[in-house]
């Protein structure tokens, strides 16, 4: 079947540490995309990327970095410079940012601090 | 960063009841708006692309509108079962945002037998 795959499903940073969420879609999308949710909030956008070896910025991509080797992965490193990490974070994919065609989503990763 | 809004934050509905929310989103530059549908431990999973001023969608009992005029769209379920019970996202891009999406806070709907 065809879909995104996100892991961990939980994760736990100490102080000071980066980590790294993993993102994987074999939709043959060439969009990707990171978002936050925080309590009673709507999805925030962390970064983006519409093509291989190229990302955006979103609206909160402070203390965050990506890379996009391969049109099927898009991994996300939570820096130590993230000042507040503890969220729920989705990975999404489209056929393309200018496209109409809707995103699809993965399962989330619960990011939590030690 | 264009201000998306939903209304309710969340409603509870009787089974059989039918329901209706919104979403408000500035009228200028219109894009596109996807409604999306997130039920609890899965992936938000797409229930419309809208992309034409009075467009209307339809899938099964839920139904969705569109005024890109006066900025809003709604969502409707008809004859709510509680395997509608989920948050309801509704996500809308400019024709200048690069390809981001604006995602509102969601309308959670809670079915009740």
């Amino acid at each position: 079947d065809g879909g995104i795959t996100q892991s961990p499903k939980y994760l736990f940073r100490k102080e000071g540490q980066n980590v790294t969420l993993s993102c994987e879609q074999n939709l043959n999308h060439d969009a990707m995309y990171w978002y936050r949710q925080d309590p009673g909030q709507g999805l925030r956008l962390i970064y983006y990327s519409q093509i291989v070896n190229d990302f955006q910025k979103g609206d909160i991509a402070e203390g965050y970095s990506v890379s996009r080797e391969k049109k099927e992965s898009f991994p996300l490193t939570v820096t130590s410079a993230q000042k507040n990490p503890t969220a729920f974070y989705l990975c999404a994919s489209s056929w393309g940012s200018y496209s109409n065609q809707p995103q699809h989503f993965g399962d989330g990763t619960r990011l939590s601090i030690l | 960063i264009l201000n998306v809004e939903q209304s309710p934050q969340s409603l509870h509905v009787q089974e059989g009841d039918s329901t209706n929310f919104t979403c408000s989103f500035p009228s200028s530059n219109f894009y596109a708006l996807h409604w999306y549908r997130w039920e609890t431990a899965k992936s938000p999973e797409a229930l419309f692309v809208m992309t034409l001023n009075g467009d209307e969608k339809k899938k099964g009992r839920i139904s969705a509108t569109l005024n890109t005029k006066e900025g809003y769209s709604y969502l409707y379920i008809k004859g709510s079962q509680p395997e509608d019970s989920a948050t309801y996202l509704c996500a809308f891009k400019t024709t200048d945002s690069w390809g981001k999406f604006q995602f509102g806070a969601g309308t959670q709907v809670v079915v009740t037998p």
